[in-house]
């Protein structure tokens, strides 16, 4: 099974900031299949980005994804207050499998 | 709009059964594999499995956490998807989410229902 560790747990920040979030594989993703996810509370996730760098269909182009191998890296360029949630990351390379969220807070 | 809503869940005691269900709408549901992943309290989500669409041979995948005790299964006159929760665990209280899997053969999930509530408690 391929553990995703997500850093940091909980990232404080203001809107206007950019926000970086981390997801470390325990093994390579051969194929970049990474998908990060956004969750507010009370709702189900919703998707952002797959294949490790593309966007999904009608997310702004301030989120944006990066990385390859065991780094990667999801990048909120500017927050807005509609952002802040937990962001999960997900590898679809084998027997999907998610990392422990990152909270990102005002 | 793509829609999924699913139902069936509630309190179970320890050791019974439960089948969940997800209804859809919105989409050629034959066309698509369906997963379900589920959410403790207070915790991250967990891949529980998926079905393939009748085109691929509608056969089903399992994570190790519940394979031997959880089935999904799918009626596409319906455009329903199932769980089949058998000998239920206390650690199997959760939401239960229903997810089309976005592609064919990459196991990301681009609609998700909003959810059903699973306790197990006696």
């Amino acid at each position: 099974e391929i553990v995703l560790t997500q850093s940091p747990g909980t990232l404080s920040l203001s809107p206007g900031e950019r926000a970086t979030l981390s997801c470390r594989a325990s093994q390579s993703l051969s194929t970049s299949y990474l998908a990060w996810y956004q969750q507010k509370p009370g709702q189900a996730p919703r998707l952002l980005i797959f294949d490790a760098s593309r966007r999904a269909t009608g997310i702004p182009a301030r989120f944006s994804g990066s990385g390859s191998g065991t780094d990667f890296t999801l990048t909120i360029s500017r927050l807005e207050p509609e952002d802040f949630a937990v962001f999960y990351c997900q590898q679809y390379d084998s027997s999907p499998t998610f990392g422990g969220g990152t909270k990102v807070e005002i | 709009d793509v829609q999924l809503v699913e139902s069936g869940g509630g309190l179970v005691q320890p050791g019974r059964s439960l089948r969940l269900s997800c209804a859809t709408s919105g989409f050629t549901f034959g066309d698509y594999g369906m997963s379900w992943v589920r959410q403790a309290p207070g915790k991250g989500l967990e891949w529980l499995g998926f079905i393939r669409s009748k085109t691929y041979g509608g056969t089903t995948q399992y994570a190790a956490s519940v394979k031997g005790r959880f089935t999904i299964s799918r009626d596409d006159s319906k455009s329903i998807a199932y769980l089949q929760m058998n000998s239920v665990k206390t650690d199997d209280t959760a939401v239960y989410y229903c997810t089309r899997n976005a592609a064919t053969w990459e196991l990301f999930f681009d609609y998700w229902g909003q959810g059903t509530p699973v306790t197990v408690s006696s």
